[in-house]
C-alpha cells in the first residue's frame, strides 16, 4: 500500500528558532494537506497544495509541493509555545476516491 | 474544529458489546470520511460515503464494522462484539461536494474497550 515517511519524527527546538520537516512518497499525489493536531483533539488542517511546484503561506508557515509531486515540506517560522503538537502530511492521488494517506507525524516541543 | 461533530467524545465497552459512533459533517458538506488513529501514529482511512452511499471502504475490517450516512441524520461507524484491539480513536472528517476538496475533521470519540 502507499506510504509517506514524514521526518523528523520529533523536534525539540527553542522559542523563535525555525522549523523544518518534510514528507516523501513513492506515488504521486495530486494534493498535499498539512494539518496539525493537538492533544484529545482532531487535526486542524493548516495549508493545501494543488500544484507542482505550488509554495503556499499561512501566517508563519510555509509549504512547498514539490516538483516530482512525491514530496513536500513545511516550514514554520519564528516559532511560539503555542506551536507545540503534533504536524502531519497528508496526500491525495488521483484516481483514488478521497482516501488521504498520512505520515507518521512530528512532534514539536517548544520551549520558551 | 467547529462544524464536525462527533459524538460521543468518549465511549467505554466492554467487549462483545456493540459500539455506535455518530458523525454530523459540517453544514454544506455531503462527503464524509472516517478514519482510525492509534497513540504515536498517523490517521488510517476506513470508508468513505456520501448519501446513502458507500464510496470506498477499503480500509474497513470485512467483519464487524459497518458504516452508513442516511438521507438524514449523521452518518454512524458500527463496530459489533467489539475486542481490546478494537481501542482507538476515530475520526470523522467532511468535505463539500469534490472528493478531492480539503478534508476537515471532527475531534474524534476515543473507544476504550475493558
Amino acid at each position: 500500500g502507499q506510504q509517506l515517511n514524514q521526518s523528523p519524527q520529533s523536534m525539540f527546538i527553542q522559542e523563535g528558532e525555525d522549523v523544518s520537516m518534510n514528507c516523501t512518497s513513492s506515488s504521486i499525489f495530486n494534493t498535499w494537506l498539512w494539518y496539525k493536531q493537538d492533544p484529545g483533539e482532531g487535526p486542524v488542517l493548516l495549508i493545501a497544495l494543488y500544484k507542482a511546484g505550488e509554495l503556499t503561506s499561512n501566517g508563519r508557515l510555509t509549504a512547498q509541493f514539490g516538483i516530482t509531486r512525491k514530496d513536500s515540506f513545511l516550514n514554520i517560522s519564528a516559532s511560539i509555545p503555542s506551536d507545540v503538537g503534533i504536524y502531519f502530511c497528508a496526500g491525495l492521488y488521483s484516481g483514488n476516491t478521497g482516501k488521504l494517506i498520512f505520515g507518521q507525524g512530528t512532534t514539536l516541543q517548544v520551549k520558551p | 474544529n467547529a462544524g464536525v461533530m462527533q459524538n460521543p467524545r468518549h465511549l467505554v465497552r466492554r467487549r462483545g458489546q456493540e459500539a455506535r459512533l455518530r458523525c454530523s459533517p459540517m453544514k454544506g458538506h455531503s462527503h464524509v470520511y472516517w478514519y482510525r488513529q492509534l497513540p504515536e501514529e498517523g490517521l488510517k482511512f476506513m470508508v468513505y460515503l456520501q448519501k446513502e452511499n458507500i464510496i470506498d471502504e477499503s480500509g474497513m475490517p470485512k467483519e464487524r464494522f459497518s458504516a452508513e450516512f442516511p438521507k438524514e441524520g449523521p452518518s454512524i461507524l458500527r463496530i459489533q462484539q467489539v475486542v481490546r484491539g478494537d481501542s482507538a480513536a476515530y475520526f470523522c472528517a467532511s468535505s463539500p461536494d469534490s472528493a478531492n476538496q480539503p478534508q476537515h475533521f471532527g475531534d474524534g470519540t476515543r473507544l476504550s474497550i475493558l
